[in-house]
């Protein structure tokens, strides 16, 4: 069965300092990964999603993750945070068919 | 092209008031889904649908029901609401099932009192 988890519920940074957010699947299957963003108040926006084709996945706003089959990871990076990176993000699994598993979440804080 | 609206974007609700949440996209999208959002829980699945006419149920289908008469838009009806359906609910529609991109709407805060 799928699963996600998302090992920090919350992260804070600095702004300028790098961004680490950390997601571990577990899929029967080769999964489709997806990273989603939330910012306050609003709709999930798609940051980037791996399927299959290069490992390491770049997205949008200097957003990158890489896919570790051998460490069943997908973890969320970027090299310099910035104020408007703070939001919550959501890590997803999917195998191929209509079904999205979400996991529950990392809020992040940037601090000036 | 505006995507994937909800209405409304805010209700307040009685226990046993019924009520529905409208959902529609303008991208020809296929693949159409309904979503609650619970603190400390992700995004669940409610209902979601393959085409017009076609819906099934999701993970936590229990009290709601759906309808999608027209390919555009996907409703979901709370028939007697409780407050254990306090929530956000969040529609999102798809092209296609496989590996697709799920696009959100901006959600639908609903108050259950």
């Amino acid at each position: 069965a799928q699963s996600v988890t998302q090992l920090d519920s919350h992260v804070s940074v600095s702004e300028g300092t790098p961004v680490l957010l950390r997601c571990n699947y577990s899929s029967s299957y080769s999964p489709s990964l997806f990273w989603y963003v939330q910012h306050p108040n609003k709709g999930l926006q798609l940051l980037l999603k791996y399927t299959s084709a290069a490992t390491l996945v770049k997205g949008i706003n200097g957003f990158e993750a890489e896919f570790k089959k051998s460490e069943t990871s997908f973890h969320l990076t970027k090299p310099s945070a910035h104020m408007s990176d703070a939001a919550e993000y959501f890590c997803v699994v999917s195998e191929g068919t209509y079904k999205y598993i979400f996991g529950t979440g990392t809020r992040l804080k940037v601090l000036a | 092209n505006a995507g994937v609206t909800q209405t409304p974007k805010f209700r307040v609700l009685k226990t046993g008031q019924s009520m529905t949440l409208l959902c529609a996209q303008d991208m020809n999208h296929e693949y159409m889904y309904w979503y609650r959002q619970d603190p400390g829980m992700g995004l669940r699945l409610i209902h979601y649908s393959v085409g017009e006419g076609t819906t099934a149920k999701g993970e936590v289908p229990d009290g709601y029901n759906v309808s999608r008469l027209k390919k555009q838009n996907f409703l979901l009806g709370l028939e007697s609401a409780a407050p254990s359906q306090t929530s956000v609910y969040f529609c999102a529609s798809s092209f296609r099932p496989l590996q697709e991109t799920q696009y959100f709407g901006p959600g639908t805060r609903l108050l259950v009192l």
